[in-house]
């Protein structure tokens, strides 16, 4: 039973690209969850989805960021016109509920690097 | 608005030597409380968690965590700690809605 899958581990953008990030949720999981941990302010919650809906996004940038979690497929988190302070470890859960009644499960995160 | 406070950034200490993590939350209602550790290079891991009920709770690997409702506390304890429990310790608050928060974390260094 695969864990949560996010890939690429590593990723390096050039200021003013695109990035992409992918989560594939534990399987019979519907609900993803993303999270920015930047260094020594820990992890902050960024998006909640659940298939094909936005659930919580209060705390997604305004601007550039966005995330999708499509009936069929792993969730994306988009970043368009990436800066450098967008640099930061970004991690995905799933769980089979709402958290916080239900255990939710990392993925090892994408480290994104903005050169 | 809500907040989970770990008291210390970074923590060293010898084997075998005691361990308590402090973590502090402000919410003054009904929460379930988590802590999660993060070995190096690896993925964040659930070490325990408190619903309700007896408010020591135990977890993995040694681990124990006090719930004090009157201190909005939810420290982590290891009696004896080895080299290997060496990762990043994060407490987390869930207070409804749809999102846990974190705190900043709490980097152990165990010295062999």
């Amino acid at each position: 039973n695969a864990g949560v899958m996010q890939n690429p581990r590593h990723l390096v953008r050039r200021r003013g690209q695109e990035a992409r990030l992918r989560c594939s949720p534990m399987k019979g999981h519907s609900h993803v969850y993303w999270y920015r941990q930047l260094p020594e302010e820990g992890l902050k919650f960024m998006v909640y989805l659940q298939k094909e809906n936005i659930i919580d996004e209060s705390g997604m940038p305004k601007e550039r960021f966005s995330a999708e979690f499509p009936k069929e497929g792993p969730s994306i988190l988009r970043i368009q016109q990436v800066v450098r302070g967008d640099s930061a470890a970004y991690f995905c859960a799933s769980s089979s509920g709402g958290t916080g009644e239900y255990e939710a499960f990392f993925g090892q995160g994408t480290r994104l690097t903005v050169v | 608005a809500q907040s989970v406070s770990q008291h210390n950034h970074h923590v060293i200490l010898s084997e075998a030597a005691s361990l308590e993590l402090g973590c502090n939350y402000s919410y003054g209602g009904t929460v379930n409380l988590f802590w999660y550790v993060q070995y190096p290079g690896q993925h964040l891991q659930l070490l325990l968690k408190y619903f309700s009920g007896d408010p020591l709770v135990k977890g993995i690997k040694g681990f124990e965590a006090e719930f004090i409702k009157s201190k909005f506390s939810f420290n982590l304890r290891k009696p004896s700690v080895q080299w290997s429990d060496t990762a990043e310790y994060f407490c987390a608050v869930y207070t409804g809605g749809f999102k846990t928060i974190f705190g900043a974390g709490t980097r152990l260094f165990v010295k062999a």
